[in-house]
């Protein structure tokens, strides 16, 4: 496979659950990110992973947990989530250290909380 | 701190009309822009992006955008518009302020082609 890619697709999950999503990277990139994206709203940026030390938390409540073992695979772990949280969770990935600053994008996951 | 607009939250065209998508940024000196496109349940693909030298760049799928420093904007435009263009445009900025590489997205712009 060739890109980023990310598992699940759609995820339904309940208040109580916990579940993780999945990115991998194909691309040799060494930095990672995890965007939230909600209807009528921007993107927002939730982590940033640099040569797998996360350099970047924007304030993101702690039932969200990102992991990133090794460049190529990112994970968010996700419990006791609200309604709110429903939304697409999309994955990039850049080479860090370069000049070009172009993120590339997974699929997303589409989740919703019940 | 730095910001980018999209003033076009829905815009429609006929197939094979041209169009265009504003954007408009706020940061002092020369940019790093990037226009993405979003098709319905996907993720973001890169359209183009421009860094420094000639103001008007080329992407994929036939588009293209200029960036105007004295306007404070980078619009995409594409001459004839085709059925498969309907999606979801975003503009975004390279964030001058953080340390990452992180992107600073409008927006979006959706663009819907009558038939």
């Amino acid at each position: 496979e060739t890109g980023v890619t990310q598992t699940p697709r759609h995820l339904v999950m309940g208040m109580t659950n916990k579940k993780s999503l999945k990115c991998e990277q194909h691309l040799g990139h060494n930095a990672m990110y995890w965007y939230k994206q909600s209807a009528k709203k921007p993107l927002e940026l939730m982590f940033v992973y640099s040569l797998e030390e996360r350099v970047e938390n924007n304030s993101v409540p702690s039932r969200f947990s990102p992991e990133c073992p090794n460049s190529s695979h990112l994970f968010l772990h996700l419990h006791t989530l609200q309604p709110e949280d429903s939304a697409l969770y999309l994955c990039a990935s850049r080479a860090a250290g370069r000049s070009s600053y172009e993120q590339y994008f997974g699929p997303g996951t589409r989740l919703t909380v019940t | 701190a730095q910001s980018v607009t999209q003033p076009d939250i829905h815009i429609t065209v006929s197939e094979g009309a041209s169009l265009e998508l504003r954007c408009n940024y706020s940061y002092g000196a020369t940019p790093y822009l990037f226009w993405y496109v979003q098709s319905p349940g996907q993720g973001l693909q890169l359209l183009l992006k421009y860094f420094s030298g000639d103001t008007l760049v080329q992407g994929i799928k036939g588009f293209e955008a200029e960036f105007k420093r004295s306007q404070s904007s980078f619009n995409l435009r594409k001459p004839s518009v085709h059925w498969s263009d309907a999606a979801e445009y975003f503009c975004a900025v390279l964030n001058y302020g953080g340390s990452q590489g992180n992107l600073i997205f409008g927006k979006g712009t959706k663009l819907s082609v009558k038939p």
